[in-house]
């Protein structure tokens, strides 16, 4: 199993509203990743998890707040969003152990804030 | 501070070959990545280099020169199919080690013709 997971894979959403992602991988790996990718845009990290520990918060608004269960999973919660938060939201995982840092990726969730 | 280049767009011929460059400036350096991205989809893996040299896989191959800060994708025989966005990443290091960072360019759009 070489797939990373995403659901959903669109959402509406209020700016009142609180809603999920969630992200899913089964290839042992111990980093995940949140990025978001704005249209015709590169994505760009928002958090890092290694090993169930938040690594690195890129200074993300706390209205994203990134939670990390298990080895497997990783959420991404969401309150108050703002229309400019509309965009792509990709997970990735990769390897920890090993220099080549190789990410795999969701297929994303399409958010649209309203 | 963190910096990636690559052209906007590049136009070329089914059949022939294209060559998408990159140049950064990264604090450290800990592998560069080429990605592959479809429009509304996730990117996926092609190539990794570390070390000086190519990196040929099939119809791909990855060239980087370390002292030069600079990169490039050559792609054989292209395809329709290869119409996309190519994106060029940086991993850079950091004193505790691996970081899992990944610095995206541009991207650049590429669109074969017939």
């Amino acid at each position: 199993d070489t797939e990373v997971t995403q659901t959903p894979k669109h959402l509406v959403m209020g700016m009142t509203n609180k809603k999920s992602l969630k992200c899913e991988q089964h290839m042992g790996h111990r980093a995940m990743y949140w990025y978001k990718q704005k249209a015709k845009k590169p994505p760009e990290l928002m958090f890092v998890y290694s090993y169930e520990k938040l690594s690195i918060n890129e200074s993300v608004p706390s209205r994203f707040s990134p939670e990390c269960p298990n080895s497997s999973l990783l959420n991404l919660h969401l309150h108050a969003l703002q229309p400019e938060d509309s965009a792509l939201y990709l997970c990735a995982s990769s390897p920890w152990d090993t220099s080549n840092t190789e990410a795999f990726f969701g297929q994303g969730t399409r958010l649209t804030v309203v | 501070g963190q910096n990636i280049d690559q052209p906007t767009e590049m136009t070329a011929t089914e059949g022939a070959i294209v060559q998408i460059n990159c140049t950064y400036q990264t604090s450290g350096f800990n592998g560069l990545f080429w990605y592959q991205q479809h429009a509304g989809e996730a990117p996926t893996f092609l190539s990794y280099n570390v070390l000086d040299g190519l990196e040929e896989k099939g119809r791909f191959s990855s060239f980087l020169s370390r002292s030069k800060g600079y990169s490039y994708l050559l792609l054989k025989e292209l395809q329709m199919k290869d119409s996309a966005s190519y994106l060029c990443a940086v991993s850079p290091s950091a004193l505790s080690g691996n970081t899992g960072k990944l610095i995206f360019g541009q991207g650049t759009t590429l669109q074969v013709k017939p």
